[in-house]
């Protein structure tokens, strides 16, 4: 069956600093692949999605690489704000979506 | 503001208690799902309805039943909870449902927060 790994939590950075959050998939056939980003208070909104192998998603200034061959898809942010404090989602799935655990990013000025 | 609205934002029940959270989008879509959240483990899926059909059940206890009455609501009627029940449950829908080309992007309500004393 299909399953997500995420880093545990939380990241804690300062801000205008690198982002990295990793994600590992195991899967059966070639889903495509997505992150979620849940802040304080609300559901989940779609970040990102990348659907074939070597696709990047970004938006936001995150961005994602479908890494068929390492079976990962990393979040990646050159500079953080303080409001990109929040939970982060990887998921992968066609029609019903596997989500991993998320790994809250706390962001201080 | 996402287009999909859940009622109550918070809900305190008791075991013996009964109790409905309430679902409702906007946003012409044909499929609606439950998942629960719950501290440090995967977003579960519960149920999923499409074109108001339950098309999905991740062997979910008995104590939680779902309605669909029609495309645009979704309940889940609880009963007889148990404290391990306590939980965010997050409603979602997307525009084609199961199967279809461009399901994949969910669009999820704020969630209730239940606790179950």
């Amino acid at each position: 069956g299909n399953s997500v790994t995420q880093m545990e939590g939380p990241v804690t950075l300062s801000e205008e600093a690198f982002l990295t959050i990793n994600c590992t998939y195991t899967a059966t056939g070639y889903p495509s692949l997505f992150w979620y980003v849940q802040y304080p208070g609300e559901g989940l909104q779609l970040l990102l999605k990348a659907t074939k192998a070597d696709d990047k998603g970004s938006n936001k200034g995150f961005e994602a690489t479908y890494r068929k061959e390492t079976t990962s898809f990393h979040l990646e942010k050159g500079s953080v704000q303080v409001s990109d404090s929040a939970v982060y989602f990887c998921a992968l799935g066609r029609s019903t979506l596997t989500f991993g655990k998320g790994t809250m990013l706390l962001v201080s000025p | 503001e996402t287009g999909v609205t859940q009622t109550p934002r918070h809900l305190v029940m008791g075991m013996t208690n009964k109790k409905s959270l309430k679902c409702e989008q906007h946003l012409g879509h044909n499929a609606m799902y439950w998942y629960k959240q719950s501290a440090k483990k995967p977003l579960e899926l519960m149920f999923v309805y499409n074109f108001k059909e339950q098309t999905e059940n991740n062997s979910v206890p008995s104590r939680f039943s779902p309605e669909c009455p029609n495309s645009s609501h979704l309940f889940l009627h609880l009963h007889t909870l148990q404290p391990e029940d306590s939980a965010l449950y997050l409603c979602a829908s997307s525009q084609e449902g199961i199967g279809g080309a461009s399901n994949e992007k969910l669009f999820f309500g704020s969630g209730t927060q239940l606790s179950v004393l």
